[in-house]
């Protein structure tokens, strides 16, 4: 149980186009799905969290125009990188939590994005 | 917000010996601390985790244990396998339903056979 699937899992894009990547819980509802980012041998850096039906609410330094989130459904959230530029290739990963508080994460195969 | 540090960032160990992976938190309302295996180019998988009540869990050859006075926590592989190689992550949250998890920098753990 507590399937996260996520696609595509590798896109490459020019520059100056946008991208979508999706984020589906195929098991359970999730309320509030995480998005994160991660460059080549580093941490996962948490972009924002998506909550269903609302905002989306974003860390620090990280550009809600730029990242759009949309989270339409209990199982379903998507994040649209705009205007796509180099600096954006990585890997970005969502991730959910099928129970809520104290229970682990469960994340997507991630997405690799290159951006030429 | 929450801030995670995990050490050492390297961490090379024979086939067979154990290997310790340590972290601290900031925040004192984090009650939650998974500890997650990610392959390359592959999504964490979660390996273990331990809540605020609990000092110490086990399983098979992993371990984790917890001071929360302190605020560290710790991952302990024992009788270490080549198949042990990868980068392991901690992670602190407060569990609360929505609420962020924010990772250590990660470990990357070799095990040579």
């Amino acid at each position: 149980g507590a399937v996260v699937s996520q696609h595509p899992s590798r896109v490459i894009c020019k520059s100056g186009t946008s991208v979508k990547i999706e984020c589906r819980s195929l098991d359970f509802q999730a309320t509030t799905m995480f998005w994160y980012r991660q460059f080549p041998k580093q941490s996962l850096m948490l972009m924002a969290t998506s909550n269903e039906g609302s905002k989306a609410t974003y860390e620090q330094g990280v550009e809600k125009d730029k990242f759009l989130i949309n989270h339409a459904s209990l199982t379903l959230s998507t994040l649209t990188v705009t205007s796509a530029h180099p600096e954006d290739s990585s890997f970005y990963i969502c991730s959910a939590s099928s129970q809520g508080g104290n229970s682990p994460l469960h994340f997507g195969n991630g997405t690799r994005l290159t951006v030429t | 917000g929450e801030n995670v540090e995990q050490h050492p960032s390297t961490l090379s160990v024979q086939e067979g010996d154990s290997a310790v992976i340590k972290c601290t938190y900031s925040d004192s309302a984090s009650n939650y601390f998974p500890w997650y295996k990610q392959e390359l180019g592959k999504r964490p998988q979660l390996i273990i985790d331990i809540r605020s009540n609990v000092g110490e869990k086990k399983d098979q050859r992993i371990a984790v244990t917890l001071n929360k006075t302190a605020k560290h926590f710790s991952l302990h592989i024992t009788e270490t396998q080549p198949e042990d190689s990868a980068v392991y992550f901690c992670a602190a949250s407060r569990g609360n339903t929505g609420n962020q998890f924010y990772f250590g920098t990660g470990t990357s753990l070799t095990v040579i056979p």
